[in-house]
Formats: C-alpha cells, structure tokens, sequence
C-alpha cells in the first residue's frame, strides 16, 4: 500500500466550478499536510500548509484534514483557467520522519473557458 | 528576494558521464532536501542535508548518487556515470528551520537528459 493516494485525474471542469480534490494516507503518526501546485516544467508551488486536523483557507483555496479518516482535502472556488496545473499533496511529520515529503501521484486538472 | 535557485536548468549527459546538479536555498534557510520526479511519476525523496551534515538519505540510490551542502556555496547532488534510467527532473527545496521546518520551498529544477 502506498503511503499517499491520490487520484492521477485528469480532472476537467468549466470555469467558475468548485473543484474537490483528495488524498488518502495510510500512516497516522503523519502531522503535517501541503497542497503543491505544479504547472508544466515548472517546480512545484507550496498553496497551503496544515497542521493536524482541521480546516485552513486561503482566498479561493480551502485545505481540510480529517485525521480520524485520513483523508486530506483541497477546495477550488470560483475556478479559473490559470488553475490548470497538477496538484500534489504532500505529508510530513511523525516520530520516525525527518522532514521530508511524501508525495501523492499528482491530480492534473484543467478548467475550460 | 530570490527564491530557491537551480543550476543548470538543463542538463544533457552521455551514459557512463557524470552530472552536476546545484542548488542555493533560499536566504536564510538552512535546510535543503533534493526530490526526483521521473516521467509519469510523482515527486520521491532523496536526501535531506543542513550545512555539512547529510540528515537523512533514506532515498538516494546506494551507488552513483552523492550529496553535500558545504559551509560555503550551493549543495550539490552528484551523478557519477549516468545511465538513461537517471533521466528526470531534479529538484531542490529548502525549508527554515525550527517550528517552519516543514515549509519547503521548491526551485524551477534541472532536468537531466541521458543519451
């Protein structure tokens, strides 16, 4: 099982729609939860940064963790075609982790005019 | 306030050559951990090191691959005889330290190409 599961997409949607994306991981003792947005041959951008459960926004972006489920969020509002990109989560954290990031596969997301 | 830099932005090596990456944190952090992205895969760890300490290089292939962050300069991610399985994007982020630990920054990358 891998340590971070996210759905590859690609997800479309018209503009100005809501856009849910997830992740799931399978590693309690995680603490720390980013978004990352990656345009093409870009390096990717930090959105949101999360610390344990709860909900934290951002102006269009919303990031919630639900820790009892495991199960990670981004909300999209108002979508714009300069959203289209790839959306990394990324978890941290615990007793054994150094810091680094693991990484979920990426959702591609494109918003049509 | 420059962000997190990559040298070079490209990079093109024959097999059995080997390749340089480097990378300057941004300034005043102290934290610098190098990620792989290959083709049609997610970002993966390599390794994790503050000035003249590797951290943690729990993903960094046992042979070929070295890092360092001297106490002056960029840290470097060394490939010693490429192979086309090395093609990928090489990326570098840098983090503050303390409680920000795990805000990391990532820079544009260098993208390696085996031929």
């Amino acid at each position: 099982q891998k340590e971070v599961e996210q759905d590859p997409g690609p997800l479309s949607v018209p503009e100005g729609a809501i856009v849910s994306l997830n992740c799931t991981y399978s590693n309690s003792a995680f603490q720390y939860f980013m978004w990352y947005r990656q345009y093409s041959r870009k390096g990717p951008e930090l959105l949101m940064y999360t610390y344990s459960s709860g909900n934290k926004e951002d102006g269009r972006f919303t990031a919630q963790v639900d820790k009892s489920s495991k199960y990670i969020s981004l909300f999209i509002r108002d979508s714009q075609p300069s959203d289209s990109a790839t959306y990394l989560c990324a978890i941290s954290g615990g007793s054994s982790n150094t810091g680094k990031l693991i990484f979920g596969q990426g959702t591609t997301l494109q918003v049509k005019p | 306030n420059a962000g997190v830099m990559q040298n070079p932005r490209h990079l093109v090596r024959r097999r059995g050559q080997e390749a340089r990456l480097r990378c300057s944190p941004m300034k005043g952090h102290s934290h610098v951990y190098w990620y792989r992205q290959l083709p049609e895969e997610g970002l993966k760890f390599m390794v994790y090191l503050q000035k003249e300490n590797i951290i943690d290089e729990s993903g960094m292939p046992k042979e070929r691959f070295s890092a360092e962050f001297p106490k002056e300069g960029p840290s470097i991610l060394r490939i010693q005889q490429v192979v086309r399985g090395d093609s990928a994007a090489y990326f570098c982020a840098s983090s503050p330290t303390g409680t920000r630990s795990y805000e990391q920054y990532f820079g544009p990358g260098t993208r390696l190409t085996v031929t």
